[in-house]
């Protein structure tokens, strides 16, 4: 299993102003996988961050709205840019392991208010 | 590509009554298929999962779910309701293992007194 600590766990913030999301593991693992669920509706995959590399964007999600950076194999961060009420959402870092204990895990996501 | 459905964005079932939350899923490849539960506030809880073993998997909580390939189906199940059941319960689909989830809408589940 693998056990995810997301910081801040929310956060009030004015539009136009940016807000970066740390995402920390207690392993190491090779990708780690931001999703965004906006009110009352379900996840979204972002983008996936593989360390060394850029990373993978998802249609509709552009790296200058939500820049990443995965600087080593347990961490990984996300920031939302440019802010407005429409980038209220929960986000969410997740990471896999894939084997005989195929499985995700989540952390416990970052509640984010755009006034 | 991969697409999940799930019937009902709310379910209300009484205590003790069985509770049957409805997926059907799309994939070009063969599947691995996830249910998760969300409490108020709170993270993603993986209930079960579907990895091409057993076709009725058994998860936590009591509840299970059958693998139905001929109906491109994953519908969730427990026997008895419990009012500690009440939450957001998610149908995830995947081509890569864990990676890369696509999630249905959510099942709101309610459980009455």
């Amino acid at each position: 299993s693998a056990v995810i600590s997301q910081k801040p766990s929310r956060d009030i913030c004015q539009r136009g102003t940016s807000l970066t999301i740390q995402c920390q593991v207690d392993s190491q693992v090779t990708m780690m996988f931001w999703y965004r669920q906006q009110p009352g509706q379900s996840l979204t995959l972002i983008a996936t961050a593989n360390q060394g590399s850029e990373a993978t964007y998802e249609s509709g999600f552009v790296i200058d709205k939500f820049p990443i950076s995965r600087p080593n194999l347990t961490f990984s961060t996300l920031t939302v840019s440019n802010m407005s009420p429409e980038d209220s959402s929960i986000y969410l870092c997740s990471v896999d392991q894939t084997g005989v204990n195929t499985e995700a895990f989540f952390g416990q996501g970052t509640r984010l208010t755009v006034v | 590509a991969q697409s999940v459905t799930q019937l009902g964005s709310h379910v209300s079932v009484s205590e003790g009554a069985l509770v049957l939350l409805r997926c059907n899923y799309s994939s070009s490849v063969p599947p691995y298929l996830f249910w998760y539960v969300q409490y108020p506030n709170q993270g993603l809880q993986l209930l079960l999962k579907y990895t091409s073993a057993a076709t009725l998997v058994k998860g936590i909580n009591g509840f299970e779910a059958e693998f139905k390939k001929s109906e491109t189906s994953f519908h969730l199940t427990k026997p008895s309701a419990h009012m500690s059941d009440a939450a957001e319960y998610f149908c995830a689909v995947s081509g890569q293992g864990a990676q890369k989830l696509v999630f249905g809408q959510g099942t709101r589940l309610t459980i009455n007194p």
